[in-house]
């Protein structure tokens, strides 16, 4: 059962364009997302995070957004660099159940064209 | 100030083996959690440790354990190797037991023969 869903294994963008990767839950209990980028051969990066009590966190080119009532949230880049290409992994948690286990989806790799 | 350090980086392993990983957390970082990455399935939350104690646990059977030392180094262990059990292994530190932000060593890959 994912808990957590990509449903875009991958996706192609050029170089400048807005790329949008996006990520349902099914959890209501989840109320901290986080995305991650993952180079080959490297651990996964931080990148942005969110909590539920907010539906928009912005850290320069990169933008989430959530829509709870969805149980959607989305990671913006603009503009896209070709140093962004990377496998984007969203995250939640439940905090308030004092967990702090994340529960990952599957990736979605992110080719900026030049 | 150095990262989450992996060892060893790779490992050939046969079926029914068992083989132990180890993890360096950051200096100062007294959480640490392992996850399975597998193609399809993305990162799979193994179990969580804080202050030698097992925090959390995700849904894998007994073969995969764990342990974290008083340095907050941590080790986990898998016996009885299956083919299934072939994946990238990651660990991921964090301040302490409430900090939402993980910081992800570069993962042990495992192949099991």
């Amino acid at each position: 059962d994912q808990q957590v869903k990509q449903n875009s294994p991958s996706l192609s963008v050029q170089e400048g364009r807005i790329s949008i990767l996006n990520c349902d839950y099914t959890n209501s209990m989840f109320d901290y997302f986080l995305w991650y980028k993952k180079y080959p051969a490297e651990g996964p990066t931080f990148l942005i995070s969110i909590s539920s009590i907010k539906d928009k966190n912005e850290d320069g080119r990169f933008t989430v957004f959530l829509n709870k009532s969805a149980k959607h949230l989305s990671l913006h880049i603009v503009p896209s660099q070709p140093g962004d290409s990377a496998v984007y992994f969203c995250a939640a948690s439940a905090t308030t159940s004092g967990t702090y286990k994340y529960i990952f989806g599957t990736g979605t790799r992110l080719k900026v064209l030049a | 100030k150095a990262g989450v350090t992996q060892t060893p980086r790779y490992l050939i392993k046969t079926r029914g083996q068992q083989v132990t990983l180890s993890c360096s957390p950051i200096s100062g970082h007294r959480s640490v959690s392992w996850y399975q990455q597998t193609p399809g399935q993305g990162l799979q939350f193994l179990f969580e440790y804080f202050s030698e104690t097992q925090r959390n646990k995700g849904n894998f059977p007994g073969r995969f354990s764990g342990r974290q030392f008083s340095n907050s180094r941590s080790e986990m262990n898998v016996s009885t190797l299956e083919l299934g059990d072939s994946a990238l292994y990651l660990c991921a530190s964090s301040l302490d037991a409430k900090s939402y932000e993980q910081y992800f060593g570069p993962g042990t890959r495992l192949t099991v023969t």
